[in-house]
């Protein structure tokens, strides 16, 4: 089965920090999310691509963080600085619109 | 009011029994529905989607009710290995992203 590869698993990380974590969407999908999933606020949508083009990124906090598609075969999300309300399941996810999406295994990120 | 609404549970029931889920969503103009399911420190799989006619895949059966805006999941003949959490999914129209409720949680006891 193709599978959404993210990078790394897990990451711990001193307050301050940059923290860079990688999605490799599955070929020829042509709509890629990153979610962030805490006990308190469930999942919740940061930003999403159509054909690498960002769409929308009014979930994410613009100051500190950034989503880009480089290319087809990457995605990426970095937090700069990071702080200890970053720690959490970061999630992403390709697909197509009213079809499915497929998520990542997760980057779980703590922030001490 | 939030996008998706779920009971959130937990919902305990035995093996073997039906169990159904409801979901509320806000936006009628709403295009796609979808049920995923989440084992514990696992992501987020797609179960199904939701037809405006309803849908049906083995035990699961899923229900769409526009003018009401809730969409339903039931299982039947519940097993040990449907222990999850149960999220309801929204493609809000013209937004083209997925919004989710904040789980069922549902555990199948021996």
């Amino acid at each position: 089965d193709a599978r959404v590869t993210q990078t790394p698993r897990h990451k711990v990380t001193e307050m301050g920090q940059e923290v860079t974590m990688r999605c490799q969407p599955i070929l020829g999908h042509n709509t890629v999310f990153w979610y962030r999933q805490t006990m308190m606020q469930g999942l919740e949508l940061l930003a999403y691509f159509r054909n690498r083009a960002p769409l929308d990124d009014s979930g994410m906090p613009k100051d500190r963080f950034s989503a880009e598609m480089p290319d087809a075969t990457l995605a990426t999300l970095k937090i700069q600085p990071s702080e200890p309300r970053d720690s959490a399941v970061y999630f992403c996810a390709s697909g197509f619109p009213g079809i499915g999406y497929t998520f990542g295994s997760g980057t779980r990120l703590t922030v001490v | 009011r939030k996008e998706v609404e779920q009971d959130p549970g937990p919902f305990n029931v035995p093996e073997g029994a039906t169990v159904a889920f409801n979901c509320t969503y806000s936006n009628s103009a709403s295009q796609s529905f979808f049920w995923y399911r989440q084992d514990c420190r696992k992501e987020p799989k797609l179960l199904m989607s939701v037809y405006s006619s309803g849908n049906e895949d083995g035990r699961f059966t899923a229900q769409l009710n526009r003018a009401s805006q809730y969409i339903s999941l039931l299982i039947r003949d519940s097993k040990l290995s449907d222990s999850a959490t149960y999220l309801c999914v929204v493609n809000p129209e013209g937004a083209q992203k997925l919004v989710f409720g904040q789980g069922t949680r549902l555990t199948i006891n021996p």
